[in-house]
């Protein structure tokens, strides 16, 4: 089945810095949605994207639906100690006919 | 307000008794979706529902059981045939199969 590279697996940060992460496959898909995962909660949708090139905000985290349609990208600026969680790429593959493939996550650790 | 509830949000059996967990929205969507979280690991999927009284196997079935008999409840059933069922099970749901789901708050189930 589909499947998708979530990178990094994990980062440590200090409170302030700024983070990036990404997913790819190798196939396309048509939509790409980032969640957050908090201890012991269920995953959050932050940003969902829906067109290449589209670059979407939601507060200090950016998202953005690679043009190959291949991959995406979240940024989170002036991270804070909140911002700690798992945080999963999700996809819809093309076609229209394959349900939600999910990233294995990548696990945010902000130092104060 | 809408949403995804789930409970409860921990649960304790002894090892050899089947459990039932409760997964209700009220999002008025067709699609509902039961996944498992270990520590550390991604969201494996165990069964999906796309409509009322239809639902389908996902990547780990053996050992679970479903039933769909209403919109808006999907409960999960972890028999005594699942062999490590120790984790944080997740419900979600969705508009549609292809596309973007909602999660509720999560069950931790402890079989001792």
């Amino acid at each position: 089945g589909q499947q998708l590279n979530q990178s990094p697996q994990s980062m440590f940060i200090q409170e302030g810095e700024d983070v990036s992460m990404n997913c790819t496959s190798s196939s396309i898909f048509n939509t790409w949605l980032w969640y957050k995962q908090e201890p012991g909660e269920g995953p959050v949708l932050l940003i969902a994207l829906y067109k290449a090139g589209e670059l979407t905000s939601n507060g200090r985290l950016t998202a953005q639906f690679g043009i190959t349609r291949k991959d995406s990208f979240l940024n989170i600026s002036a991270s804070i100690p909140s911002d700690v969680g798992i945080y999963f790429c999700a996809g819809l593959p093309r076609g229209g006919s394959e349900k939600l493939v999910f990233g294995k996550g990548t696990k945010l650790t902000v130092n104060p | 307000d809408g949403g995804i509830t789930q409970s409860p949000k921990y649960l304790f059996r002894k090892e050899g008794q089947n459990v039932t967990l409760s997964c209700e929205q009220n999002l008025n969507h067709d699609a509902m979706y039961w996944y498992r979280q270990d520590p550390g690991q991604g969201l494996r999927l165990i069964y999906y529902s796309q409509i009322v009284n239809d639902f389908q196997k996902g990547d780990i079935a053996e050992g679970y059981s479903v039933s769909r008999e209403k919109k808006e409840s999907f409960p999960l059933t972890v028999t005594s045939a699942q062999k490590n069922p120790t984790a944080f099970y997740l419900c979600a749901s969705s508009s549609g199969l292809y596309t973007e789901a909602f999660f509720g708050q999560g069950t931790r189930l402890t079989v001792v």
